[in-house]
């Protein structure tokens, strides 16, 4: 079963510039979550999309967006980055049945933004 | 909100038992994770507790107590593949009372010598 698979691996863009992250899930699971994570920060929680829904949002500035396609692959986007938004960002997926208590998240092998 | 604290660093001999311990505050708790992260990889799965007590999955086992907002991962027989960086993360209600909001703390490295 093929894992989860983040594109693309590394990236390099300029202050005021925009990007696009992509991320599919493994397959069945319908659950996708993106982290950023920083030295200073750790494991930050973005957003988490379940059904083309997004679920639950972390405390992240309006440039920061998702969405979730029907086949659960969802995409985020970053508009006019700053300095700050240099970091790897991680996407995890999930069954994410509603009423499940137990819920493991699989994580890509993430993108790595570097901001110039 | 959420706020996870777990020590920076730690250091244990191959063979040896460790403890990592989490203690956490949240407004809505649904279940807390332990996470093993190695240089330049992705964070991997290795318990979940959302009852009090302990939970045992081979030379790794976690205790939770919610009533103390504290948890540990105990590692036991130490490999030198152990080094790496252990995520606690706590689930919380979310905006839609389910889902998968975890928040993490900033990791323990742990440093496995011979």
């Amino acid at each position: 079963k093929a894992g989860v698979t983040q594109t693309p691996r590394y990236l390099i863009k300029t202050r005021g510039q925009q990007v696009t992250l992509s991320c599919s899930p493994i397959s069945g699971h319908r659950s996708v979550s993106w982290y950023q994570q920083t030295p200073g920060q750790g494991l930050q929680f973005l957003f988490e999309y379940f059904s083309e829904t997004q679920r639950n949002k972390g405390n992240f500035p309006g440039r920061f967006s998702g969405r979730q396609f029907s086949n659960s692959r969802s995409e985020m986007n970053v508009s006019t980055l700053e300095l700050g938004d240099s970091a790897l960002y991680l996407c995890a997926s999930s069954w994410g049945a509603w009423g499940s208590s137990y819920n493991e998240q699989f994580f890509g092998p993430g993108t790595r933004l570097t901001v110039l | 909100g959420q706020n996870i604290d777990q020590p920076t660093e730690m250091t244990a001999t191959e063979g040896a038992i460790v403890q990592i311990n989490c203690t956490y505050q949240t407004s809505g708790f649904n279940g807390l994770f332990w996470y093993q992260q190695h240089a330049g990889e992705a964070p991997t799965f290795l318990s979940y507790n959302v009852l009090d007590g302990l939970e045992e999955k081979g030379r790794f086992s976690s205790f939770l107590s919610r009533s103390k907002g504290y948890s540990y991962l105990l590692l036991k027989e130490l490999q030198m593949k152990d080094s790496a960086s252990y995520l606690c993360a706590v689930r919380d209600q979310g905006l839609t009372g389910g889902g998968n909001k975890l928040t993490f703390g900033t990791g323990t490295q742990l440093k496995v010598e011979l």
